[in-house]
């Protein structure tokens, strides 16, 4: 295992529909991230599990928006009802287990296009 | 809340320049401060990272940085860059204990060669 993948890489839907996106972090890494980044903005966080807890979730997020991990291991992120205000490129973290912070590493993300 | 603020959105440097990208963040406790960077076309990588202790850290590819706890800054430095150092840059910070990262908007940084 070379990093984080998600999947898929792009989506492009319709204003009204759901999506799912697909995040699988380094093998053996327990604690998991969700960010969103629009252009010209950096990273915003998301969501954050610890093996397949969900222990923070942005106050910003939309009820429309839920995440699971239910083994602890891939991690999902639905978007009911999609808006184009959805728009954005979706990126997972993980990061290993231990004390205090460690390293997030970062996927290559899924850029979703609302029309 | 915390926020961070990177001043420089566009920087356009000839190789063998000096850098220095600014980063400010607002927050009253302990911070984790970060720089991570975005070659084209890769993800999101970990540059360097200040915990506590000697405020100046290095990082990988010759990068440093500098926290100045009175100015709430970390600015991110090299002596002379080259062409493949051009990328996206993105100060972040998190509280202590807290697992998430807060991001400023990002510095996009050309090298010409």
């Amino acid at each position: 295992d070379t990093g984080v993948s998600q999947d898929p890489r792009h989506k492009i839907t319709k204003r009204g529909q759901n999506v799912t996106f697909r995040c699988d972090p380094i093998s053996e890494h327990n604690r998991l991230y969700w960010y969103r980044q629009t252009l010209g903005q950096g990273p915003e966080f998301l969501t954050y599990f610890q093996n397949e807890a969900q222990l923070e979730k942005s106050r910003l997020l939309s009820d429309r928006f839920s995440a699971e991990r239910p083994k602890g291991s891939f991690s999902t992120l639905e978007i009911q009802r999609t808006e184009q205000g959805d728009s954005a490129m979706y990126l997972c973290a993980s990061s290993p287990p231990g004390q205090g912070w460690s390293e997030q590493y970062f996927g290559p993300g899924t850029r979703l296009t609302v029309t | 809340a915390q926020s961070v603020s990177q001043h420089n959105h566009h920087v356009i440097l000839s190789e063998a320049a000096s850098l220095e990208l600014g980063c400010n963040y607002s927050y009253g406790g302990t911070v984790n401060l970060f720089w991570y960077v975005q070659y084209p076309g890769q993800h999101l990588q970990l540059l360097l990272k200040y915990f506590s202790g000697d405020p100046l850290v290095k990082g990988i590819k010759g990068f440093e940085a500098e926290f100045i706890k009175s100015k709430f800054s970390f600015n991110l430095r090299k002596p002379s860059v080259q062409w493949s150092d051009t990328a996206e840059y993105f100060c972040a910070v998190n509280s202590f204990g807290n697992e998430k990262l807060t991001f400023g908007t990002g510095t996009r940084l050309t090298i010409i060669p």
